[in-house]
């Protein structure tokens, strides 16, 4: 257990739809990324937050968002989905702000669209 | 841009097999070195790393060497069990860089 939380765990959802993932960093971490995983990208870095602040950006979508609220969990918001989309997303947290910092991975949430 | 080359699986081997997978890396600065491991069904594990040249990362009998000089971070072990099938993720990070991902291995393990 990494000690990164994430849900839900599932979501089904249809074209067109909006979804939010939320994830919860370790205790104490201060950075949140996330990353999506599918068969034909692979692992993309998609954004990551420092501190309730953006700190850099990846290949995200304009129709993907995301935040750090002040209690440092974060939400990733998909809108106008797409069969595409569909795909695992990971939430990753750690202490400092990227660098050699080891980055603890959530258990993922698994997105499909119909 | 920095990019993480590894090895095209599947991989399989036998039980108490020697396992090596390849990772070369291509960085403009001086990064961090790790591998991560995804079980079936299961979210990335951090299975060891190296943070400077000739560091040596081991855990669960994996081990690799950051080597600089060939720009790798060969994964090894030297008897696999079953339970280590997974996909193995090579990655770096460079100053405030996100991770920058291979496209994995998939090692399958049979009896």
């Amino acid at each position: 257990d990494s000690g990164v939380t994430q849900t839900p765990k599932h979501l089904i959802t249809a074209t067109g739809q909006r979804v939010t993932l939320r994830c919860s960093p370790r205790s104490g971490d201060l950075s949140v990324y996330w990353y999506q995983q599918s068969l034909d990208q692979g692992l993309q870095f998609l954004i990551q937050y420092y501190n309730g602040e953006e700190r850099a950006k990846g290949n995200i979508l304009e129709r993907f968002s995301a935040q750090q609220f002040p209690d440092l969990h974060s939400e990733l918001n998909l809108s106008s989905l797409e069969l595409g989309d569909s795909a695992l997303y990971f939430c990753a947290s750690s202490t400092l702000s990227g660098g050699k910092d080891t980055q603890y991975f959530g258990p993922g949430t698994r997105l499909t669209v119909l | 841009g920095d990019s993480v080359t590894q090895m095209e699986g599947p991989v399989t081997l036998s039980e108490e097999a020697f396992l090596t997978i390849n990772c070369t890396y291509t960085a403009t600065g001086y990064p961090s070195l790790f591998w991560y491991v995804q079980y079936p069904g299961e979210g990335l594990q951090l299975l060891l790393k190296a943070t400077k040249a000739d560091d040596k990362g081991s855990n669960k009998g994996f081990e690799a060497t950051y080597r600089k000089e060939t720009t790798s971070f060969h994964l090894e072990k030297g008897s696999v069990q079953v339970s280590d099938s997974a996909v193995y993720f090579c990655a770096l990070t460079i100053r405030n860089t996100p991770l920058v991902f291979g496209k994995g291995t998939r090692l399958s393990v049979i009896a």
